[in-house]
Formats: C-alpha cells, structure tokens, sequence
C-alpha cells in the first residue's frame, strides 16, 4: 500500500523568503510523485511531477522538488516566494491517477 | 468558460434528502473522477470512470452512487444525505494519455 505524509499543516513565511514544504512517501513500488496546489475557492492544479530521470523537478511559477529515493521523499522547494503563493499545496503519489494518495495538505501562508 | 464545471457550487440540503452533485467537461478526456476533501484529511477518492461504460468504486464509495451520461458528464449523488458527507467535493478529468488531472472549482455540500 501507498501512503504519503506531509509533516506541516501550516507553513508561516515571510515574502521574498525561501520556503521547503515537507513531504514522504512510501510504496513497495516504483510510483508517480506530484505537487498540486490549492488556491482559495479553487480546484486543484498541477504544479510539478516526477515520473523518472532526472530526480530535480521544476514546476510552475518558479517551484521545484527534488526527489530522493533513499529517503522516499519529495520536498518542494521556493527560492523566494511571493504572497500570491498563499494557498494549500497537496504531494501525492502513485501509478495511474484513479491509484493517486494524496497527502493532508500544507497551508503556505506568506506574509509581507 | 471552465474546462471542468460543477454545479451547484454550494448547497446546503436536509438530512434524508437526494441530492446530486454534477460535473461537465469540455476537454474532451475520457476518463473522470470524484474526489471528496475534508480538513486535515487531504482528497478521497470516491469514484471514476474510464469511460462511459465504466464505473469503478473508490475509496469511501459508501452512501454515494455516480452516473455516466455522456463522455462530458459524470454526476454524484447522495441517495440519502447524513451530517457527515458534508465537505468539499470535487470532479476531475484526466486523458488517458497523460498523468495530469484537472479539477473543476468544487462544490461545498452541508448537511444539516
């Protein structure tokens, strides 16, 4: 079975700053890793995905996460975010979306 | 327009009452999904359909009922609402030949 761990629910910062948003997984198999974000009142979008080769991923609107297989892990990563990076961002893995664990969400809440 | 639309966006129903949820696409994919997400438990996954033939339960299937119109529709009903379907329920569509999903805005449902 696959399961996916976020260990923030919330992440205060500060504009301008970097952020690392935490996220790790487990599976007795090769899986798909994504990012999805949440803006208020909207669906979810995709913000970046690892399906193999290079294990540094970048995303939309200047994210990235790197994916390290020794430690079953996938942090996203902002070098300087802005405030309209204010939102829910979910990590999920799996092969094949109707297999897809979704991790609980870390609120970003990014103050000037 | 949105290419993944739900409607209502917000209902507030009885108790005991049927109530459905539906959602239309219009990018033309074959496969769609119901999500349900509650705080602190991240998305889950209810049903998907691969196409309109196709019905599959998922996760917490229990209490809800899906229906496969057409290739751009798929509709969640709730035969006969509790307290605890309330949430945020969401759709998603997803081309059988990509890994991305797209979601449609949500529909927040209480029960009361």
């Amino acid at each position: 079975a696959q399961s996916v761990t976020q260990l923030d629910s919330q992440v205060p910062v500060f504009e301008e700053a970097p952020v690392e948003l935490r996220c790790n997984y487990s599976s007795s198999v090769s899986v798909y890793l994504f990012w999805y974000v949440q803006y208020p009142n909207q669906g979810l979008q995709l913000l970046l995905k690892y399906l193999s080769g290079s294990t540094l991923v970048k995303g939309i609107n200047g994210f990235e996460a790197e994916f390290n297989k020794s430690q079953t892990s996938f942090h996203l990563r902002k070098p300087s975010v802005h405030i309209s990076d204010t939102a829910e961002y979910f990590c999920a893995v799996g092969k094949g979306f109707q297999k897809l664990v979704f991790g609980t969400g870390t609120r970003l809440l990014v103050s000037p | 327009d949105a290419d993944v639309t739900q409607t209502p966006r917000n209902r507030i129903t009885k108790t005991g009452k049927r109530i459905m949820l539906e959602c239309s696409q219009t990018k033309g994919h074959d496969r769609m999904y119901w999500y349900r997400q509650d705080p602190g438990l991240g998305l889950r996954l209810i049903y998907y359909s691969f196409d309109v033939k196709d019905i599959n339960k998922g996760e917490i299937s229990d209490g809800y009922s899906v229906s496969r119109q057409a290739q751009a529709k798929f509709s969640l009903s709730l035969e006969s609402a509790i307290p605890n379907q309330t949430a945020l329920y969401f759709c998603a569509t997803q081309s059988y030949r990509d890994t991305e999903a797209f979601f449609g805005q949500g529909t927040r449902l209480t029960v009361v």
